[in-house]
């Protein structure tokens, strides 16, 4: 099946630092999405970007389907950044990368 | 905004006993799917529902699973005889076709 490889692994911000988390999949696909894991466990949607760039706030993505990559940008982190960010792509079924553990520190 | 939503938000049962987690998924969505989270690792993929069948599984998705939409909302996911290992959160998610999935808060079931 599909591959979904996130780096880094784990990341330690100061608050209002830059961050580019990465997202990189293993053969075409026509879905890939965005997710922030919050510490009761929920899901929350952050971008639907099978291609091009979209921004929200202070998130920005980046797909380059072609690449097979997806680049996920946080500006000025916050403290309630803080969390799991997962990367899911679709071929057939959404398949998850292992996430990017994001700690925001003040 | 219209949302999936999951119940019981957590669930705690004995082993060997039999579980149901509920899902009303976004009413105009046609495809329907579970998702099981084991505490630390990544989401994985269990079963796939659409047309009052299922469309595709994974491995995970043994004889101890089932799922099934007994009416026009409600989207179920039942587990047999529950063992220690389906400890997890498994969350429910919609979608209307190759397009973003809609994910539900989830239900964490605890297995003692």
């Amino acid at each position: 099946g599909i591959q979904v490889e996130q780096s880094p692994p784990d990341l330690i911000l100061q608050e209002g630092a830059n961050s580019t988390l990465r997202c990189n999949f293993s053969d075409s696909v026509n879905n890939l999405q965005w997710f922030h894991q919050n510490p009761w466990g929920q899901l929350i949607n952050l971008f639907y970007i099978p291609s091009g760039t979209k921004q929200n706030g202070r998130l920005s993505a980046t797909t380059v389907a072609t690449e097979r990559y997806s680049l996920l940008y946080i500006s000025s982190s916050q403290t309630t950044d803080s969390g799991v960010y997962f990367c899911a792509v679709r071929s057939y079924q959404l398949t998850f990368g292992k996430g990017t553990k994001l700690s925001v520190i003040p | 905004e219209p949302e999936v939503t999951q119940t019981p938000s957590h669930q705690v049962t004995q082993m060997g006993q039999e579980v149901i987690l509920r899902c009303v998924p976004i009413s105009n969505h046609l495809y329907f799917y579970w998702y099981r989270q084991i505490l630390g690792q990544k989401v994985e993929f269990l079963v796939s529902f659409y047309n009052n069948e299922i469309s595709e599984k994974s491995e995970i998705f043994d004889d101890q699973f089932s799922v099934e939409r007994p009416d026009g909302s409600n989207f179920t996911l039942k587990i047999r005889s529950t063992k220690l290992e389906d400890s997890a959160m498994y969350f429910c998610a919609s979608v209307t076709g190759y397009n973003e999935q809609f994910f539900g808060p989830g239900t964490r079931l605890t297995v003692l």
